[in-house]
């Protein structure tokens, strides 16, 4: 049973680019959170999906955006990057009380 | 969520039991204690979470104090592998709508040393 899977692995933009990442949750799971974690500090969170529905939002601004599909897959998008953007952002699926997170995507904004 | 507070950094000798201590004095009823670790750029692994009883699995120990104002993660048997940062967090009780955001610190950084 594959766990959380995260694409791409790493990238690089630009300033001002948009970028999408990709997540596919554990077998199973229905509800699929993004967090941000930049470098030395923990991961926040940024918004939580379910029934393709975003249902909670952290402190992000609108240039994030995501969406889910009926597969439960989902994909984190943010827009006019800034080099504040550059972190690993994560993806955790869960089920019931328990979240698994994916192995990140390294975001290098340049 | 209740706030947590955890050591900075630890360290403990391979094969010795590790001791992870974490407060959450203003910890509500209906919120559950959550343990995680990362170990260095990647994603944070799911360890052992409680309520109020103690609670074991193949990783770890939990112990929650009785007030459940405090709890010690314990890694029995400690190994090199295990150097990672672990996280204390106390989320709202997950099943319950609108509440499952997991809110972490700084985390403890623990370095198992040969």
């Amino acid at each position: 049973d594959a766990g959380v899977t995260q694409s791409p692995t790493h990238l690089i933009k630009t300033r001002g680019q948009q970028v999408t990442l990709r997540c596919s949750p554990k077998s199973g799971h229905d509800t699929v959170s993004w967090y941000q974690q930049a470098l030395g500090q923990g991961p926040q969170f940024i918004f939580q999906y379910y029934e393709e529905e975003e249902r909670q939002r952290g402190n992000f601004p609108d240039r994030f955006s995501g969406h889910q599909f009926p597969n439960y897959s989902s994909e984190l998008n943010v827009n006019a990057l800034l080099l504040g953007d550059s972190a690993l952002y994560l993806c955790a699926s869960r089920q019931y009380n328990e979240q698994f997170f994916g192995p990140g995507t390294r975001l290098t904004v340049l | 969520d209740a706030k947590t507070t955890q050591p900075t950094s630890m360290d403990c000798a391979e094969g010795r039991a590790a001791n992870l201590p974490c407060n959450h004095s203003t910890i509500s009823g209906n919120e559950y204690v959550y343990w995680y670790r990362q170990i260095h750029s990647q994603g944070p692994q799911y360890i052992i979470h409680g309520l109020k009883n103690n609670e074991t699995n193949e990783m770890a120990s939990l112990i929650i104090t009785e007030d459940r104002k405090s709890s010690t993660l314990i890694l029995p048997h400690a190994t090199l592998r295990d150097t990672a940062v672990y996280y204390c967090i106390a989320p709202v009780n997950p099943l319950s709508e609108g509440a499952q955001k997991l809110v972490f610190g700084q985390g403890t950084r623990l370095t198992i040393n040969p």
